[in-house]
């Protein structure tokens, strides 16, 4: 799998957008990219995913460049509850998920 | 349950005991898969099963993890002899299909934490 960049820790204000970054510029062209996440003390949770184009689900955004070398989560309105651990995967979703160290992030009130 | 069901939630162990985590995957769930998160790091894979067959086991740490998955719905990993490198949360996963791309989407449970004295 494509090993993945992502920042240790962020901050983002309650009410604001949380716009989380990924690099993945050795991404293959039938891997996808994955977004998990992971509140304290619960498993990871799915988040969204895509191969080329955007994608908006309930819960977040994620924008993929057009050179699918990098990625970026946004949660439009994070509350308190979005803290955690946001895990960025690239995958052919064929084989098991490797998760990385992910970025931390916390929302303040 | 809707859920991914783990149990037991806690399991305290003295070193070279056997100890034994059940997980009861989503019903109907093809795919299910084992990880061990060590405190602060992310899950690391640790086998894969599809159905009752276990297609890939290469994340297992040493021999004395064993998976099974004999009727291809409840799983139980196995630790033999447990060391105190192996204190962890133990967190299962299942997935609809046999590949998640369809989905994309891996269903985990809340983990089995283990420590070992």
């Amino acid at each position: 799998d494509a090993k993945t960049t992502q920042p240790p820790s962020m901050d983002c204000a309650e009410g604001r957008a949380a716009n989380l970054p990924c690099n993945h510029s050795t991404i293959s062209g039938n891997e996808y990219v994955y977004w998990y996440r992971q509140i304290h003390s619960q498993g990871p949770q799915y988040i969204i995913h895509g191969l080329k184009n955007n994608e908006t689900n309930e819960m977040a955004s994620l924008i993929i460049t057009e050179d699918r070398k990098s990625s970026t989560l946004i949660l439009p309105h994070a509350t308190l509850r979005d803290t955690a651990v946001y895990y960025c995967i690239v995958n052919t979703g064929r084989r098991a998920l490797t998760f990385g160290s992910g970025t931390r992030l916390q929302v303040q009130p | 349950g809707a859920g991914v069901s783990q149990s037991p939630r806690y399991k305290v162990a003295k070193r070279g005991q056997d100890v034994a985590l059940r997980c009861d995957p989503i019903s109907g769930h093809v795919s299910l898969f084992w990880y061990q998160q060590a405190l602060g790091q992310g899950p690391e894979f640790l086998t894969y099963f599809q159905n009752e067959a276990q297609l890939d086991k290469s994340g297992l740490p040493s021999d004395r993890f064993f998976a099974e998955r004999p009727e291809g719905s409840v799983s139980t990993l196995k630790i033999q002899r447990t060391q105190q490198e192996d204190s962890a949360v133990y967190l299962c996963a299942s997935s609809l299909g046999g590949r998640i791309t369809n989905t994309g989407e891996l269903f985990f449970g809340e983990g089995s934490r283990l420590t070992v004295l």
